[in-house]
């Protein structure tokens, strides 16, 4: 159980287009979704908290406005990078939790590789 | 400042026993988490402490104390897939989670 989701596994795209990735909840309903980065041999980076039907939270330094989250239901999140650059290139990682309490094991899904040429 | 402490790599032999440590300094503290990551996959979850002491899980065993801030991630018999990235990550006050670097271990046969 506690399967979580990600596509696409990886995408190559040019500079200046937006890219969208899925993060999914198989198997359970996640009220709390989270979006991570993580650059080669550095550990994760949180970007934004996510909540169902609300506003996505997001850490200091990541821009709202380039980094687009929506969590439309309970088992579905999305991260929208929008006109990405070389510099974006990075896996992402999502991660859910049941939510409800207050520490919760966070299930990871398999990353998505972006590189933007 | 919030800081994770991890040695960044180690390296051991297949069939021993080995032992990563955490130590972490944050504002306030609501548990450690283990996880492994394999190189260009996600993590994993491994054990989450809250309670100084130590938590058997298999091969794997984990050890908390709250008074010096210090946790370790105890591997024995050690099998060439274990050969990962283990991160330690701290619940902080807010129940936010602090991810510390990541030691890269690397087993040799």
């Amino acid at each position: 159980g506690a399967v979580v989701s990600q596509h696409p596994s990886w995408v190559i795209c040019k500079s200046g287009t937006s890219v969208k990735i899925e993060c999914r909840s198989l198997d359970f309903q996640a009220t709390t979704m989270f979006w991570y980065r993580q650059f080669p041999k550095q550990s994760l980076m949180l970007m934004a908290t996510s909540n169902e039907g609300s506003k996505a939270t997001y850490e200091q330094g990541v821009e709202k406005d380039k980094f687009l989250i929506n969590h439309a239901s309970l088992t579905l999140s999305t991260l929208t990078v929008t006109s990405a650059h070389p510099e974006d290139s990075s896996f992402y990682i999502c991660s859910a939790s049941f939510g409800g309490r207050d520490v919760d094991e966070q299930f990871f899904g398999p990353g998505t590789r972006l590189t933007v040429l | 400042g919030q800081n994770i402490d991890q040695p960044t790599e180690m390296t051991a032999t297949e069939g021993a026993i080995v032992q990563i440590n955490c130590t972490y300094q944050t504002s306030g503290f609501n548990g450690l988490f283990w996880y492994q990551q394999h190189a260009g996959e996600a993590p994993t979850f491994l054990s989450y402490n809250v309670l100084d002491g130590l938590e058997e899980k298999g091969r794997f065993s984990s050890f908390l104390s709250r008074s010096k801030g210090y946790s370790y991630l105890l591997l024995k018999e050690l099998q060439m897939k274990d050969s990962a990235s283990y991160l330690c990550a701290v619940v902080d006050s807010n129940y936010q989670l602090i991810w510390g670097a990541g030691t890269k271990l690397i087993i040799k046969p």
